[in-house]
């Protein structure tokens, strides 16, 4: 069965530094690995897919890489602002359906 | 080009009453996924459905049921409420299952 683990739960950071969120997951056999963005209260905005045969995706300040043999990704956000603070989740697709981590709580403290 | 809309926005409800939650599809996507998010948890996937059939099912009672129609839009319901009903509904659609899934804004359901 495919267990979604997010590391960590919650973090929080001042304004301007680099940060790394990271996603592993139990099995392999996955199509592909989307990570979301939701805040409070809200729906989930999709932020970078990768697909099993790619090992980054890059959208702005955002890289997200993918290790299949490992069972690992890692969102990498850059120069992290205020508006970044929300609840990161990231999620495999297997079998047509998404599994999600327990997501990391990011607070950027101006 | 609207993305995926839900309706309501909220909803309160007694323990033992009947829900439908509603949800319209991104324009040229064809497959609905319904998940439910409790507080401080991950998206839980309860089912999905393409060209008007239940394709696959998560790990969800037989209390909670679905439906879709031709123009792909899709219904939830959830029969007998419990207090542990009691989350955000997330319907996600996609350009069959494989490819990227979009949410809409949730419905809000609390149990009473």
């Amino acid at each position: 069965k495919q267990e979604v683990t997010q590391i960590p739960a919650a973090l929080s950071v001042p304004e301007g530094e680099n940060l790394v969120l990271n996603c592993s997951f139990t099995d392999s056999a996955i199509y592909n690995l989307q990570w979301f963005r939701q805040d409070p209260g809200k729906g989930l905005t999709s932020l970078l897919l990768i697909q099993s045969s790619q090992r980054e995706q890059t959208s702005g300040r955002l890289n997200a890489s993918l290790d299949k043999s490992s069972g690992r990704s890692t969102l990498y956000i850059a120069a992290s602002q205020p508006g970044d603070s929300a609840t990161y989740l990231c999620a495999v697709v297997q079998g047509g359906k998404l599994i999600f981590g327990q997501g990391t709580e990011l607070s950027v403290k101006p | 080009d609207a993305g995926v809309t839900q309706s309501p926005t909220h909803l309160i409800k007694t323990r033992g009453q009947q829900v439908t939650l509603r949800c319209s599809p991104k324009s040229g996507h064809d497959t609905v996924s319904w998940y439910q998010q409790a507080l401080g948890q991950g998206p839980q996937f309860i089912f999905q459905y393409y060209e008007e059939e239940e394709r696959q099912r998560g790990n969800f009672p037989d209390r909670f049921s679905g439906h879709q129609f031709p123009n792909y839009s899709s219904e939830l319901n959830v029969n007998a409420l419990l207090l542990g009903d009691s989350a955000l509904y997330l319907c996600a659609s996609s350009l069959t299952d494989l490819f990227e899934q979009y949410f809409g804004p949730g419905t809000r359901l609390t149990v009473t």
